[in-house]
């Protein structure tokens, strides 16, 4: 059965370090894969996305990487800040093209001061 | 732009009863979907609509369904509620149809609890 999986421990890291949130996925073919934030009690929000034939994308302070032959995903937060301290979502979308994203459950990240 | 609108924030019902949701998509969006976030289950997929037509299902019973209309908002219904069905409800719109480079805004979700 498909399968998306992400780090179900909440990452703790000190300010200005960088944060590393893992997004695997099994019996998958995503055409792109996407990077949401969610606040408690609020809707998540688009950060990134990531097509199949892209190796790496950069926003700001963030990137993500896409392995396919990994089916792997990486969100790089660099010299992360306590307002970082959300729940991150991964979500792969197939190709297609109809808006239905399988979401990860999710990684909680905890940045200190 | 005004950003995605759910409403109500929060609702109480009883096992049994029936529930409508509703969302207002941003202006010139299309597409509508809905997903049921759980504790346990995560984030998943229940519909999604576009120009009134239901496109794609996710695994849920017949007692979850949902209607778009002309102006693009949409309603989610839910029949004889039990207590699993609680849970925060999410809807996203996004502007396009079949295009595969698009982002989901959220709206902020309604909370259901069912007692």
């Amino acid at each position: 059965s498909q399968k998306i999986e992400q780090n179900s421990e909440a990452l703790n890291i000190q300010e200005g370090k960088t944060a590393t949130l893992t997004c695997n996925y099994t019996n998958y073919s995503p055409a792109y894969l996407q990077w949401y934030r969610q606040d408690p009690g609020r809707g998540p929000v688009f950060l990134l996305l990531i097509r199949e034939n892209e190796k790496e994308k950069r926003k700001e302070r963030l990137k993500v990487t896409f392995d396919t032959t990994l089916k792997q995903s990486l969100f790089h937060i660099t010299a992360s800040q306590p307002a970082d301290s959300a729940t991150y979502l991964c979500a792969l979308v197939n190709d297609t093209g109809f808006q239905k994203l399988v979401f990860g459950t999710g990684t909680r990240l905890l940045v200190s001061p | 732009k005004a950003g995605v609108t759910q409403t109500p924030r929060y609702l109480i019902k009883t096992r049994g009863q029936q529930v409508t949701l509703s969302c207002s998509p941003i202006s010139g969006h299309r597409s509508v979907s809905w997903y049921q976030q759980t504790p346990g289950q995560g984030l998943q997929f229940l519909f999604e609509y576009f120009s009134e037509t239901q496109r794609n299902k996710g695994n849920f019973p017949g007692r979850f369904s949902g209607r778009q209309f002309s102006n693009s908002r949409s309603e989610m219904n839910v029949s004889t509620l039990e207590l699993g069905d609680s849970a925060l409800y999410l809807c996203a719109s996004s502007p396009y149809g079949r295009h595969l480079n698009t982002e989901a805004f959220f709206g902020q979700g309604t909370r259901l609890t069912v007692v």
